[in-house]
């Protein structure tokens, strides 16, 4: 069974700053990863994905890289802004079945 | 948003009532899914579904069914509501081609059981 951590599960950084969000998960079986962000009272917004044959995906400030061997993916936002406050969440598609499996989420507060 | 909306977005109950959440699509996604959202548990799914009438549960399908009779809708049912499942509740359908499927979401649906 796959498992999904997000490790620390809040995180608060000044404005301007790099930052990296980390995911673990435990069978490396994975068909993609993919990483959410979620507002507050909101629903979740798809921002990257990972496919298992890449290393990594851009998208602007947004760079989410997957290493399956050692089971991580990893979130790199440059140039923080207060718009990017939110809880980021990473989740696990794997072979066999058409699911998901979430981590918990960090909650990411950039401080101006 | 990948055309998804969600009804009713907030509902209080009493425990031991039936409640229908409802999940629509616009785009014909052959993949629908529900999950609840828990603080400290992320994300779980219920149940999903792979076609008109094709459904299959989730890690927590217990107290709830679900049905899919038309491709845009996919219904779930709490058959008597407990205070357990106090909780919020989100829709999604898959999306994409074959090695790129990403999941959307609805916007969600708050529901209170007192």
């Amino acid at each position: 069974k796959q498992e999904v951590t997000q490790i620390p599960a809040a995180l608060s950084v000044p404005e301007g700053e790099n930052l990296v969000l980390n995911c673990s998960f435990t069978d490396s079986a994975i068909y993609n990863l993919q990483w959410f962000r979620q507002d507050p009272g909101k629903g979740l917004t798809s921002l990257l994905l990972i496919q298992s044959s890449q290393r990594e995906q851009t998208s602007g400030r947004l760079n989410a890289s997957l290493d399956k061997s050692s089971g991580r993916s990893t979130l790199y936002i440059a140039a923080s802004q207060p718009g990017d406050s939110a809880t980021y969440l990473c989740a696990g598609f794997n072979f066999g079945n058409e699911k998901l499996t979430f981590g918990t989420g960090t909650r990411l507060t950039i401080i101006p | 948003d990948a055309g998804i909306t969600q009804s009713p977005r907030h509902k209080v109950t009493e425990t031991g009532t039936p409640v229908t959440l409802r999940c629509h699509q616009t785009e014909n996604h052959r993949y629908m899914y529900w999950y609840r959202q828990d603080p400290g548990h992320g994300l779980r799914l219920i149940h999903y579904s792979y076609g008109v009438k094709d459904t299959d549960k989730g890690e927590v399908s217990d107290g709830y069914s679900v049905s899919r009779s038309k491709t845009e809708d996919f219904l779930l049912t709490l058959e008597s509501a407990t205070s357990s499942q106090t909780s919020v509740y989100f829709c999604a359908i898959l999306a994409g081609g074959l090695s790129t499927d990403t999941q959307y979401f609805g916007p969600g649906t708050r529901l209170t059981v007192l």
